[in-house]
């Protein structure tokens, strides 16, 4: 059961540049969030989807992109990365409405912008 | 908008109980849940309360007041273990959870 799944768990790249994280889940689940966590911050909302096709804006969603074009992949593009963006991230899944606050994380990706 | 407070950091000593309180704001409030997260590690899911009053999950237990906006976990017989980060995290109208900042829980043996 490989779960959800997130990758590259580690990246350090370059302000301007653009990065991609990927993650990828095997439940069939139908919502997938992106999360980042800063020391001071806890959790926070970046984007999120509730199907194929379907995104919306979380709490911090500037200057990053999504897209949802499969069920299973939900990758998070930051166009040009920004010493801000230093972070971890996290992709998480839910089923659906009828276990709304239950949601499954991935092991996260350490991002750093140097 | 939407908040969460709870407080940053906590310390006790095993077999020792401790509680965790949460006080939110939100609108279209759809349950209070709880969180562990240990270092490097991934948040797992703990528990959920959807009605007021008291779940019990083993050693934990979580309480809801939908008129106070107020909830709390409950951790007893405190073990190494348990030393971690708690986050409450309350469901909204449309899907997403929204976070609060984290309690960091250090047990002493």
């Amino acid at each position: 059961d490989a779960g959800i799944t997130q990758s590259p768990r580690y990246k350090i790249t370059e302000t301007g540049r653009q990065v991609t994280l990927m993650c990828h889940q095997t439940w069939s689940h139908s919502y997938m969030f992106w999360y980042r966590q800063d020391l001071g911050h806890g959790l926070r909302l970046i984007y999120y989807s509730a199907a194929a096709d379907i995104t919306d804006k979380g709490e911090v969603p500037d200057g990053y992109v999504v897209s949802r074009s499969k069920t299973e992949n939900f990758p998070l593009t930051l166009e040009s990365a920004t010493r801000s963006q230093t972070s971890v991230y996290f992709c998480a899944s839910r089923m659906g409405a009828e276990k709304r606050n239950t949601i499954y994380f991935g092991e996260g990706s350490w991002l750093t912008v140097v | 908008g939407q908040s969460l407070e709870q407080p940053s950091e906590v310390t006790a000593v095993e077999g020792a109980i401790v509680q965790i309180n949460c006080t939110y704001q939100t609108s279209g409030f759809y349950g209070l849940s709880w969180y562990q997260q240990h270092d490097g590690g991934a948040p797992t899911f703990l528990s959920y309360n959807a009605l007021d009053g008291l779940e019990e999950t083993g050693r934990f237990s979580s309480f809801l007041s939908r008129s106070d906006s107020y909830g709390y976990l409950l951790l007893q017989e405190l073990q190494m273990k348990d030393s971690a980060s708690y986050f409450c995290a309350v469901g909204q109208a449309g899907t997403a959870l929204i976070f609060g900042k984290g309690t960091t829980l250090s047990v002493s043996s």
